[in-house]
């Protein structure tokens, strides 16, 4: 039931800048509702990355960043580490559907 | 440091009802926040479930609702889910987290999980 669509994913050298894409619709990202970013390394619970207006909770380094745009948002992450190599989602809410929508998830590979 | 610990069969048979229970530490449910519950079916994204706010109001996944619900009780400072007529599509590793806001967000964000529990819906 994922309305929000993120590319499956994502890959770069160690010290690249790679971008992960999060398209919702005028009743999710375009009417205004924040986004919020999760990393999920394998076989691990979810944790939040960045929440809001590019907040990052305390541990997460600025290699992080986010932005937002029309109906749609992204995460960035320069100086691509190994340890970043996990599962991203992002997180809105959805008015049409009346509930909280997670992003389809983008695996980012370091080659 | 607040900590989630979720609870509950492992296994449970088709058309029966899945329970699980997630154990709050750290931080007294009834002092404020939302509770939630997120799935993740083998290999696939996030999918949320439900979400109760402390004094007990619920909000569902609209595509759920129909078989959902969330409790929260205070005494023992844990909330639970209980999912209906269960098939095998619901089978997913179900995480409890809590959800915050603030005056600069209002929407609401996860800011700590449990590890997860797998259920699997089998006869």
């Amino acid at each position: 039931q994922s309305v929000l669509t993120q590319p499956p994913s994502v890959s770069g050298a160690p010290g690249q800048r790679v971008t992960i894409s999060c398209t919702g619709s005028s009743s999710s990202i375009g009417a205004g509702y924040d986004v919020h970013w999760y990393q999920q390394l394998p076989g691990t619970a979810p944790k939040l990355l960045i929440y809001g207006n590019s907040n990052r909770p305390s541990g997460v380094p600025d290699r992080f960043s986010d932005s937002k745009s029309g109906t749609s948002a992204s995460l960035a992450i320069t100086g691509l580490q190994a340890e970043d190599e996990a599962d991203y989602y992002c997180q809105s809410y959805d008015s049409s559907l009346s509930g909280y929508v997670f992003g389809t998830g983008t695996k980012v590979t370091v080659l | 440091q607040v900590q989630l610990q979720e609870s509950g069969p492992g296994l449970v048979k088709p058309s029966e009802t899945l329970s699980l229970t997630c154990a709050v530490s750290g931080y007294s449910i009834s002092s404020g926040y939302y509770w939630g519950w997120i799935r993740q079916p083998p290999g696939k994204g996030l999918e949320w479930i439900g979400s109760i706010y402390h004094r007990g109001s619920t909000y569902y996944n609209p595509s759920l609702k129909s078989r959902v619900t969330i409790s929260v009780d205070t005494s023992k400072n844990q909330f639970s889910l209980k999912l209906s007529s269960v098939t095998a599509a619901d089978t997913a590793v179900y995480y409890c987290a809590r959800a915050t806001t603030d005056t600069t967000v209002p929407l609401p964000y996860f800011d700590y999980w449990g590890q997860g529990t797998l259920v699997t819906v089998s006869s």
